[in-house]
């Protein structure tokens, strides 16, 4: 599965909209970008996927460059309960490895 | 509904002694996961089971450590003689059966286990 890259930390104002970014140079044509994240002394939870096109749900759009080499989560209205470790993944679906691969992820501070 | 629960939600044990941490999973969820987090870091992948068999065990550290979910829902993970590097969270997750579905895994809030 192809590495990503985020930055360590992000700060934003509670209301706003937080984009957070990521980088995956290598990404293959069947992989997927997952993003899940970390609340405090929580398991992690899904937030979003997708492939090429953008997607948006409930919690948040994902915005996928036309090359795929970069994507970006966004939290339209970041609250004060945004506040966790928001990681990037890449999956390659359709094969026999399932396992998630955590990188160290963003943490992201909402400010009040 | 229910999520994934795990029992116990913390364990303290000394250093050699066996430890089993307990994993259910979401009704009707055919893949289950083993994942690991040691303070300040991502969590990373032990084993994944694909209803009763472990499909892929390539995390598992050493010989210590082994799984099981013998009726294809609860799965046990079990330590022997466990080491003060043991010590960290301990996740499960469950996930749909992937033919068709999709590949989100849901995790419980997992079993912090301390080695003394």
């Amino acid at each position: 599965d192809a590495k990503t890259t985020q930055p360590p930390s992000m700060d934003c104002a509670e209301g706003r909209a937080a984009n957070l970014p990521c980088n995956h140079s290598t990404i293959s044509g069947n992989e997927y970008v997952y993003w899940y994240r970390q609340i405090h002394s929580q398991g992690p939870q899904y937030i979003i996927h997708g492939l090429k096109n953008n997607e948006t749900n409930e919690m948040a759009s994902l915005i996928i460059t036309e090359d795929r080499k970069s994507s970006t989560l966004i939290l339209p209205h970041a609250t004060l309960r945004d506040t966790a470790v928001y990681y990037c993944i890449v999956l390659r679906r359709g094969t026999g490895r399932r396992a998630l691969t955590f990188g160290s992820g963003t943490r992201l501070q909402v400010q009040p | 509904g229910a999520g994934v629960s795990q029992t116990p939600s913390n364990k303290v044990t000394e250093k050699g002694k066996y430890v089993e941490l307990r994993c259910d999973p979401i009704s009707g969820h055919t893949a289950l996961y083993w994942y690991r987090q040691s303070l300040g870091q991502g969590p990373e992948f032990l084993i994944y089971f694909q209803g009763t068999g472990a499909a892929d065990d390539s995390g598992l550290p050493n010989d210590r450590f082994f799984a099981v979910r013998p009726e294809g829902s609860v799965s046990t993970l079990k330590i022997q003689r466990t080491e003060r590097g043991d010590s960290a969270v301990y996740l499960c997750a469950s996930s749909p059966t992937p033919r068709g579905g999709t590949d989100t895994q849901y995790f419980g809030p997992g079993t912090r286990l301390t080695v003394l």
